[in-house]
């Protein structure tokens, strides 16, 4: 059974630079799956931010594309996120998430369990 | 604000039957696509309720359904129980984004 972890810093200053890592334990990141970001603001919805499948084809969110990058690490087994230039708006706990790759339909069957990111000056 | 639309809470007393809606447009619910469910408890992962529209993954209980017609969707709990109280969100594909959508989440409290 796949599962994922997410670690990175939990608190940050305007206009820096957010670096997580989500671990991938109990399967190969190599595997026919797409693996996401998705965030959650204090107070608000689910926010999808972006895709990564292992031949490092992307998908982002158009709002956050300009900020964006998402990259795999093979040998290690475990997938980044960086965010540029971060804001308050920026603030949320932050999932990642595995899509399996099934024809016709798009959801995320595990997740981690999260990490918060607090960007305060 | 959030691409699908759910109401941002639902109550009902344990044994009773709810429903949580998810309405959508025409370029992700509305164009075809499956839409899922999920449970949220704080602090925790979210879990896959319902997905590709009505099915459920192993372990979940046949008090959730879900079912979808046209741009909306509708996940219905039966005999409500005290540890069914969390945050719902549905979630489908929208290809005017190339990506997932969420709803805003449904807080269900049990009476």
């Amino acid at each position: 059974q796949v599962q994922l972890q997410e670690s990175g810093p939990g608190l940050l200053k305007p206009s820096e630079t957010l670096s997580l890592t989500c671990a991938v334990s109990g399967g190969s990141i190599s595997s026919l799956n797409w693996w996401s970001w998705v965030r959650q603001p204090p107070g608000k919805g689910l926010e999808w931010i972006g895709e990564i499948h292992h031949s490092e084809t992307t998908n982002y969110n158009p709002s956050l594309k300009s900020r964006v990058t998402i990259s795999v690490d093979e040998p290690r087994n475990h997938f980044s996120l960086r965010l540029l230039s971060v804001t308050a708006a920026d603030t949320a706990v932050y999932y990642c998430a595995k899509i399996p790759m099934t024809p016709g339909t798009y959801y995320m069957d595990v997740w981690g369990k999260g990490t918060t990111v607090t960007v305060s000056s | 604000q959030s691409v699908l639309t759910q109401p941002p809470s639902v109550s009902g007393a344990p044994g009773q039957r709810v429903t949580i809606s998810c309405t959508g447009s025409s370029s992700n619910i509305g164009a075809g696509y499956d839409v899922h469910w999920y449970q949220h408890l704080p602090g925790t992962a979210p879990k896959v309720l319902i997905y590709g529209n009505n099915n459920r993954p192993s372990g979940v209980p046949d008090r959730f359904s879900g079912s979808k017609s046209g741009t909306s969707a509708s996940l219905a709990i039966t005999g409500l129980q005290a540890e069914d109280e969390a945050e719902y969100y549905c979630q489908s594909y929208d290809n005017s984004l190339s990506g997932g959508v969420f709803g805003g989440g449904t807080k269900l409290t049990v009476l």
